[in-house]
This record gives C-alpha cells, sequence and structure tokens, in this order.
C-alpha cells in the first residue's frame, strides 16, 4: 500500500525558512515524479511544483507563486521528497501535500499534510 | 496560464440522488483532466485521471467524462459519505491548475 507521510510544519516569521520532508513506502520511489500541492485555510488547491525522476535529471517544475523562494529536491536512497521554502511570507500559510505522480502524470496518492503557519 | 472553472460551486443533493459537476478549461486540455475528493478535514484523494479513467478503488457510481475544453463529473446513488468538496485539475500544461472547488451537501 502507498503512503506518504510529510512532516517538518510548524510556526515561522515572515522571512524565516523552513523545510518540509515527504516519505515514501508501498512502491518504488525512484520510478516516479513527485509533486507538492498546497492549501490555504478555507481555500481550494494551489499546485505547488513538481520534481522529475534520476531518467530526467531531477529536473524541477515551480509555480509562479513560489519560484526563486522554493527548491523541490529528493534522495531516493531514502525514498524522501523534500520542499526548502525560504523567505517565507503569510501567503505561504497552509497546509501542504505531497503527491505522487503516475502514468499521463496524473496524481495517484497524496499524503495527509503538514500545516504552515507564517505569522508575526 | 489555463484557468479551470467548475460550476456550481455548491449544490445540495438528497440521498439517492445523481448529481453532476462541470468543468470548464480555458483552452483545450484534450483529456488531461483529473477529479478529486476532499471530504472535510481530509486529505484530498484521487477518483478519476484522463477524464473518464477511475482511479484503482474507486466505485463505479463514481463517472467522468469530456475532452477538449468541457468535463463533468457524475456521482451515482448519492449517499451520506459523499459529502465532501470536489476539485477539477488539469495537467496539461504548467502550471498545473485546479478548479475552485465544487461542495457536495446532503439534504
Amino acid at each position: 500500500e502507498v503512503h506518504l507521510v510529510e512532516s517538518g510544519g510548524g510556526l515561522v516569521r515572515p522571512g524565516w525558512s523552513l523545510r518540509l520532508s515527504c516519505v515514501a513506502s508501498g512502491f518504488s520511489f525512484s520510478d516516479h515524479y513527485m509533486d507538492w500541492v498546497r492549501q490555504a485555510p478555507g481555500k481550494g488547491l494551489e499546485w505547488v511544483g513538481r520534481i522529475r525522476k534520476k531518467f530526467n535529471l531531477y529536473s524541477t517544475e515551480y509555480a509562479a507563486s513560489v519560484k526563486g523562494r522554493f527548491t523541490i529536491s529528493r534522495d531516493d536512497s531514502k525514498n524522501s521528497l523534500f520542499l526548502q521554502m525560504n523567505s517565507l511570507k503569510t501567503e505561504d500559510t497552509a497546509v501542504y501535500y505531497c503527491t505522487r505522480v503516475s502514468g499521463d502524470s496524473h496524481f495517484d496518492n497524496w499524503g495527509q499534510g503538514t500545516l504552515v503557519a507564517v505569522s508575526s | 496560464d489555463i484557468q479551470m472553472t467548475q460550476s456550481p460551486s455548491s449544490l445540495s443533493a438528497s440521498v439517492g440522488d445523481r448529481v453532476t459537476i462541470t468543468c470548464r478549461a480555458s483552452q483545450d486540455i484534450s483529456s488531461r483532466l483529473a477529479w478529486f475528493q476532499q471530504k472535510p478535514g481530509k486529505a484530498p484523494e484521487s477518483l478519476i485521471y484522463a477524464a473518464s479513467t477511475l482511479q484503482s478503488g474507486v466505485p463505479s457510481k463514481f463517472s467522468g467524462s469530456g475532452s477538449g475544453t468541457d468535463f463533468t463529473l457524475t456521482i451515482n446513488s448519492l449517499q451520506p459519505e459523499d459529502l465532501a468538496t470536489y476539485y477539477c485539475q488539469q495537467y496539461k500544461s504548467y502550471p498545473i491548475t485546479f478548479g475552485q472547488g465544487t461542495r457536495l451537501e446532503i439534504k
């Protein structure tokens, strides 16, 4: 069974940094692209970014709202996905989900999410 | 960016009803359309991808159709556990974008 478990969320001040992790199990992590999606309190879903697999040179894509501030990385040896968030803003407050990407690049599994709150 | 517009934004239906949610893309996305269900306080779950293919384990009461710019999600025989917000998503091009969601209430 596929499991995705995020961690690393918390309360931080504007301008601070935070690193989220997502540990995967139940599948061959290295064979899949992985994405981050976020959801601000009471709002809809917003795609954050993607990291491809080794064959694709671990290339990445980002939403315009986070490009230049957030960095997605992965460690296939530890079945882990990361989201390094720098220069955090209050509007980055959200639950962050990691998702597995399959087939024609659709999402098929989601983690339970981790809450990031940015407030002064 | 491709804009995804869902309608209605909310709806209320009775147990046993069939409901339909529509999603319109601002440009042709072929069949690169997915649907997600998010129950209150929970993470989203994947229902349908490629416009009409059910994710493994999703009951056949859910179905999707459409291609190009117009898509629908149909839920048959509505049950109390179907109370949720439903989102469409295009994954044809970056940035990946979601509809604003449709909140489904059970009368």
